[in-house]
């Protein structure tokens, strides 16, 4: 069974870098037929896609974040990871990561099939 | 990008009562539209994909319909489990959205 799990520090001072790692368990980030992606929540408030990456290395992002965002992977491991820079308050936030499933023939037909069960960061000095 | 607006943004129902959820979208988005339920503390979880079509393991009184820009979420006979928040999601084009979400709350 896929299982995703979120790492790293729940605490990020203001203006240093956020660094999340995603294991993946139970499948392959190699699938041709997913991509990975983050997704945020601030504290009482919705959803926000961060960005994705797929097998090739090619790696799509919210342009409302993509100057202070880089997604990667390392296959070796079986892992992802979010790094985004310059943090502030408003990056407050439960961080999942998740699996984004393929289930069509065109370009659009994706949707979050699995989830981590997410991580608080808090930006805070 | 394309912002997707659910209403209500919050109701009050019984067990055993129909419930329905809108969701409509800026532009059109074909039927390229996710449902998901969150419960509190917990990720969200996948209900519906491209509109209609249910996720394996999801029972079958969740239903979902539209395209275009106006989508529902349907409810048939609402569980003690089904209290939750509910979001949907245009995988239409980048950066794909979400709703604000729709919170369905015990009455």
């Amino acid at each position: 069974q896929l299982q995703l799990q979120e790492s790293g520090p729940g605490l990020v001072k203001p203006s240093e870098t956020l660094s999340l790692t995603c294991t993946v368990s139970g499948g392959s980030i190699s699938s041709k037929t997913y991509y990975w992606g983050w997704i945020r929540q601030p504290p009482g408030k919705g959803l926000e896609w961060i960005g994705s990456i797929y097998y090739t290395g090619s790696t799509y992002y919210n342009r409302s974040l993509k100057s202070r965002v880089t997604i990667s992977g390392d296959t070796s491991k079986n892992q992802f990871s979010l790094k985004l820079s310059s943090v502030t308050a408003a990056d407050t936030a439960v961080y999942y990561c998740a699996r984004i499933y393929y289930y069509g023939s065109g370009s659009q037909e994706w949707t979050f099939d699995s989830w981590g069960q997410g991580t608080l960061v808090t930006v805070s000095s | 990008d394309i912002q997707m607006t659910q209403s209500p943004s919050s109701l009050s129902a019984s067990v055993g009562d129909r419930v329905t959820i809108t969701c409509r979208a800026s532009q059109s988005i074909s039927r390229y539209l996710n449902w998901y339920q969150q419960t509190p503390g917990k990720a969200p979880k996948l209900l519906i994909f491209a509109a209609s079509s249910l996720q394996s393991g999801v029972p079958s009184r969740f239903s979902g319909s539209g395209s275009g820009t106006d989508f529902t979420l349907t409810i048939s006979s609402l569980q003690p489990e089904d209290f939750a928040t509910y979001y949907c999601q245009q995988s239409y084009s980048t950066p794909w959205t979400f709703g604000q979400g729709t919170k369905v709350e015990i009455k």
